[in-house]
């Protein structure tokens, strides 16, 4: 069955720091690839996404994202984080058979400390 | 603007009560969603609509039943509510053909709490 796992519920960084949100995914066919963001009250914001081509995916409000298909991985990373970026980010994987369909990890807490 | 609007965004209710739940998507999308959050944030999909027709059901109880009276409109209704109803209720949307390349809109969520 597709999976994803975000490994870390929370994360706190310092304003200014980089940043790297882990995604791990589990999908026997080409996968394709989103993080959200979910800012608290608020729906969720598409970040980025990947399904084919360059590895490396750069998305809105200075994120990024790479795929490395031999670790199922597609780790969001950010190389200086504002306080406006503490926020919940949901990896996603989309899911082609029977219909289409995001299976989504479990999130992770972005806590900023100035 | 061009969105996925849900209404309402708020919705408290007693126990055994029914209600819905609107979303309407303007996007020209083909497919529409909804996905439960529970309590602990884990989000996951209920229903799939591609033209009007029911795609996907994941294992939702029949208290809960779905109606897209055209492909811009899913709507969501809730029988006999229990408290662990409560949730946020997402809907979104899609195109089917890009669905995967084109990433999904979702609307600002409806907090349902059952009291």
């Amino acid at each position: 069955a597709q999976s994803v796992t975000q490994p870390d519920i929370h994360i706190t960084v310092s304003e200014g720091a980089s940043l790297e949100l882990r995604c791990n995914y589990s999908y026997g066919a080409t996968p394709y690839l989103f993080w959200y963001v979910q800012s608290p009250g608020q729906g969720l914001q598409l970040l980025l996404k990947y399904f084919s081509g360059d590895t490396l995916v750069q998305g809105i409000k200075g994120f990024e994202a790479e795929f490395k298909r031999s670790q199922s991985s597609f780790n969001l990373r950010k190389p200086s984080v504002h306080w406006s970026d503490a926020a919940e980010y949901f990896c996603a994987v989309g899911v082609v058979e029977y219909g289409n369909k995001l299976v989504f990890g479990a999130g992770t807490i972005l806590r900023v400390k100035s | 603007d061009t969105a996925v609007s849900q209404t309402p965004k708020y919705l408290v209710t007693q126990m055994g009560n029914d209600k819905s739940i609107k979303c309407e998507q303007n996007l020209g999308h083909d497919t529409m969603y909804w996905y439960k959050q529970d309590s602990k944030k884990f989000l996951k999909i209920m229903f799939s609509y591609n033209n009007k027709e029911l795609i996907i059901n994941e294992t939702v109880p029949n208290r809960f039943s779905p109606k897209s009276p055209d492909k811009a409109h899913l709507n969501l209704h809730i029988n006999s509510l229990e408290l662990g109803d409560s949730a946020v209720y997402f809907c979104a949307s899609s195109h089917t053909s890009t669905g995967q390349a084109g990433g999904y809109t979702f609307g600002s969520g409806t907090r349902l709490t059952v009291v």
